[in-house]
């Protein structure tokens, strides 16, 4: 068990909706990435929360946009969405912010859109 | 443009035998690499991370190996059991100028009893 929780684990919607992925990372940990795997793809990675504050950006589409709360757990908003945006979406934690340290990833969500 | 490349999408060993992954990468600003091991449904797993002062870091029946001159890093598992099949990721960062982990495409190994 890494830590981090991630909810819920399943979610199925249709074309056009939005939907809200939630990540409680390990107990210490301030950093927060997201990540997103498509069918036979690697991880990409999406963007970075860092004690509340986005650090980093990667190849994060328009329509999603995510946030860390005080309490430090993240939440990512998939909004318009598409057929293409079935995936599993993955939440790592670690303790820093400089990619020093390793991530521990929860069991990731997995949307599929129809 | 993949800066970190898995050139073996699977790979098959026999149990008791030593399993060699590879990992290459192209961006000389890598300082920190990790190794990953993903079972299906279920998020990666961090197994073991070696730092760019270093050649060499071991943790029990995993080593990873790094040779910064050629940009190659390996993970040995010795010896590999059948619990070990899994995909594992290759990972890199640029900790000193605060680039975020970037993963390779991953290598599925199977190990045959």
């Amino acid at each position: 068990d890494s830590g981090v929780t991630q909810t819920p684990k399943h979610l199925i919607t249709a074309t056009g909706q939005r939907v809200t992925l939630r990540c409680s990372p390990r107990s210490g940990d301030l950093s927060v990435y997201w990540y997103q795997q498509s069918l036979d793809q690697g991880l990409q990675f999406l963007i970075q929360y860092y004690n509340g504050e986005e650090r980093a950006k990667g190849n994060i589409l328009e329509r999603f946009s995510a946030q860390q709360f005080p309490d430090l757990h993240s939440e990512l908003n998939l909004s318009s969405l598409e057929l293409g945006d079935s995936a599993l979406y993955f939440c790592a934690s670690s303790f820093g912010d400089r990619g020093n340290s390793p991530l521990h990833f929860g069991n990731g969500t997995r949307l599929t859109v129809t | 443009d993949q800066q970190v490349k898995q050139n073996s999408p699977s790979l098959s060993v026999q149990e008791g035998r030593i399993s060699i992954l590879n990992c290459d990468y192209t961006n000389s600003m890598f300082d920190y690499f990790l190794w990953y091991k993903k079972y299906p449904a279920e998020g990666p797993t961090f197994l073991i991370s070696i730092s760019s002062i270093k050649d060499k870091n071991e943790d029990g029946r995993f080593t990873v190996f790094l040779n910064k001159s050629a940009k190659h890093l390996s993970l040995h598992i010795v010896p590999s059991q059948p619990g070990d099949s899994a995909v594992y990721f290759c990972a890199a960062s640029a900790s000193n100028y605060g680039q975020n982990f970037v993963f390779g495409p991953g290598t599925r190994l199977s190990v045959l009893p």
